[in-house]
């Protein structure tokens, strides 16, 4: 069975604290993924990887960063966690084929910050 | 610029009947689509897909009908059930790019 899996179900974090949020998945994917969804404004990318030390912004990157220092981790890192950076934050992986991008996600991570 | 619409948050369905979720896009460069089903506190989990090519698929309950000249696709669950009761995403993607744009989801909620 298929997994991606996410460090923590649920963090609260105060402002400022750096916070740091894990996946890992046992596919052998080559790509993956980090959004968050918000309530009305569905799933948006904040930074993807498709390489081990490769990164690429989303649509939304300020005030985070990643790194992926092994093919199966990517680490979501918030530098100084902002009350604004609450949400429900989804770590996805699909394979290298370009198109035919079915993703797969974990199970999320529900982030408060207070 | 949302490229992925989804212009009905909610959408209410008595069990039996059928589910019609719309979604349209404005990016001619996608050529693949794909709908996720997520429950609370669940990561989505992926539901059915359309390459560009065909204008539908179907998959037991479930069909996609991809219209290209209006940018427009469907999802119908027929016949709709409870437990088919989540919120639906519309995704799509272009055959150069790894990443999907998500459209902002529809709640569905089947009545007994």
């Amino acid at each position: 069975d298929v997994k991606v899996t996410q460090s923590s179900r649920y963090l609260v974090k105060r402002t400022g604290e750096k916070v740091f949020l894990e996946c890992v998945q046992d596919m052998d994917h080559e790509n993956m993924f980090w959004y968050r969804q918000d309530p009305g404004l569905g799933l948006r990318l904040i930074y993807f990887s498709y390489d081990v030390k490769m990164k690429e912004k989303g649509d939304i990157p300020e005030g985070y960063s990643v790194s992926r220092e092994k093919k199966e981790r990517f680490s979501l890192i918030l530098e100084s966690a902002s009350t604004n950076q609450t949400s429900m934050y989804l770590c996805a992986s699909s394979s290298r084929g370009l198109g035919n991008n079915e993703q797969f996600f974990g199970p999320g991570t529900r982030l408060t910050v207070l | 610029d949302q490229q992925v619409k989804q212009n009905s948050p909610s959408l209410s369905v008595q069990e039996g009947r059928i589910s019609i979720l719309n979604c349209d896009y404005t990016n001619s460069m996608f050529d693949y689509f794909l709908w996720y089903k997520k429950y609370p506190a669940e990561g989505p989990t992926f539901l059915i897909s359309i390459s560009s090519i065909k204008d539908k698929n179907e998959d037991g309950r479930f069909t996609v009908f991809l219209n290209k000249s209006a940018k427009h696709l469907s999802l119908h669950i027929v016949p709709s059930q409870p437990g088919d009761s989540a919120v639906y995403f519309c995704a799509a993607s272009g055959s150069s790019a790894r990443q999907l744009t998500f459209g902002s989801g529809t709640q569905l909620t089947v009545l007994p």
